[in-house]
């Protein structure tokens, strides 16, 4: 079975600032990647996915990620946070038909003033 | 806009009462998913389901079961709440073709059980 880590549980950060959320899985093989923002009492939305070509993918909210299949990691990043960014990352991998999912553990990003 | 809507955001229930959590999606999605949220351990798939009357077990069945006799409705039940099933609750879906993979969330179910 697949394993997703994501190291970090709390990420503070200032605004403006750039950030990293690390994601590592435990397969290459045929791997489907995504990352979901989950705001305060919402569900949780879908802001990259990384499904084959280039293995930088670019979302919505000028978040980013790259596919890196040696390291076997899938790393989301931001050259600027905003305040409005404060929500919690969840990194997701897929393998064959999408109905297995297997979640991170989810990373808190606190964006201060 | 594809909207997933989860009948209750907040329930407080009792130990050995029987729970249905509803979620409803208008996007004729022939999939829909039962996650189920706890700090620290990210997302755990309970049930899914790919076609109505149809259902495979995720990696945490016990305790729960699921319905699925429409479409666009997929009911998650605990036939008797225990504690341990405290937990946010989230049910999701996405198209039946293999498309992007992209799952569309509902808001969230809060379920505490005393």
């Amino acid at each position: 079975a697949q394993s997703v880590t994501q190291l970090d549980s709390q990420v503070p950060v200032f605004e403006e600032a750039p950030v990293e959320l690390r994601c590592n899985y435990s397969s290459s093989v045929s791997v489907y990647l995504f990352w979901y923002v989950q705001y305060p009492n919402q569900g949780l939305q879908l802001l990259l996915k990384y499904l084959s070509g280039s293995t930088l993918v670019k979302g919505i909210n000028g978040f980013e990620a790259e596919f890196n299949k040696s390291q076997t990691s899938f790393h989301l990043r931001k050259p600027s946070v905003h305040i409005s960014d404060t929500a919690e990352y969840f990194c997701a991998v897929s393998q064959g038909n999408f109905n297995k999912f297997y979640f991170g553990s989810g990373t808190k990003l606190n964006v201060k003033p | 806009d594809v909207k997933v809507t989860q009948s209750s955001r907040y329930l407080v229930k009792r130990t050995g009462e029987k729970v249905f959590l509803e979620c409803v999606q208008d996007m004729d999605h022939e999939n829909m998913f039962w996650y189920r949220q706890d700090p620290g351990l990210g997302l755990r798939l309970i049930y899914f389901s790919y076609d109505v009357k149809m259902k495979e077990k995720g990696d945490i069945p016990e305790g729960y079961s699921v319905s699925r006799e429409k479409k666009e409705r997929f009911s998650l039940i605990l036939e008797s709440a225990s504690t341990n099933q405290t937990s946010m609750y989230l049910c999701a879906s996405r198209p039946g073709d293999r498309g992007t993979g992209e799952l569309f969330f509902g808001e969230g179910s809060r379920l505490t059980v005393l």
